[in-house]
């Protein structure tokens, strides 16, 4: 079975550029998300989707992150325009429904 | 403040003792889930209980939604078992994951 796949798995941008990281959640899952990893936040919330509906979109990230499912089988967030603040692992996760959550194995941004 | 509070941030065992790890939670959670990260950094599922307790070899884990609480007990502590463990719970809206910041477990020989 393929878990969650997660592309690219390193990317390094410059800052005020625009990156697309992808996600292709686990085949029949309902719920997908995306996560932020930084060793001083640990892990945070960026979004949510159920059946491909936004049901929650992060607050504070708002403004330059965005996240989209245009189908049940890939989502991509955009980070536009980047910041070295933005440095951290990205992660991808899909459930079905209410159980476990699968991760995939993250992208890693370095933004300079 | 945080709504899943995890403890301890760090725990050093020997080889063959044992510990619990704690997460406390401020609100009613519905569901509770136990991760740890492997050494490519990814979360790797080690439970998800809604009620009670469940077992999986070395590890136990029990969560207790009206208390507030879940626990994860590893035994006989071996040296692979170090890493990071992290739990997260879901909020009675059911969709809504929070992270505790993550115990750092060392096991020395």
């Amino acid at each position: 079975d393929a878990g969650v796949t997660q592309t690219p798995r390193h990317e390094v941008a410059e800052k005020g550029q625009t990156i697309i990281l992808k996600c292709e959640p686990v085949s029949g899952h309902n719920d997908l998300f995306w996560y932020r990893q930084t060793k001083i936040q640990g892990l945070e919330l960026l979004s949510y989707f159920r059946s491909k509906s936004l049901m929650e979109d992060g607050g504070a990230f708002k403004d330059r992150f965005k996240a989209e499912m245009l189908n049940s089988s890939f989502s991509t967030l955009k980070i536009q325009p980047t910041e070295p603040k933005d440095s951290a692992v990205y992660l991808c996760a899909s459930r079905d429904w209410e159980d476990t959550q699968y991760f995939g194995p993250g992208t890693r941004l370095l933004v300079l | 403040g945080d709504q899943v509070e995890q403890s301890p941030s760090a725990l050093s065992l020997h080889e063959g003792t044992g510990s619990a790890l704690r997460c406390n939670f401020t609100t009613t959670m519905r569901a509770v889930q136990w991760f740890r990260k492997n050494s490519r950094g990814s979360l790797i599922n080690l439970f998800y209980l809604a009620s009670g307790t469940k077992e999986n070899g070395r590890l136990k884990s029990a969560f207790d939604s009206k208390e507030r609480y879940s626990t994860l007990h590893i035994r006989d502590a071996q040296l692979e078992d170090s890493g990071t463990y992290f739990c997260a719970a879901g909020d009675t809206n059911a969709y809504k994951v929070i992270f505790g910041k993550g115990t750092h477990l060392h096991v020395l020989p």
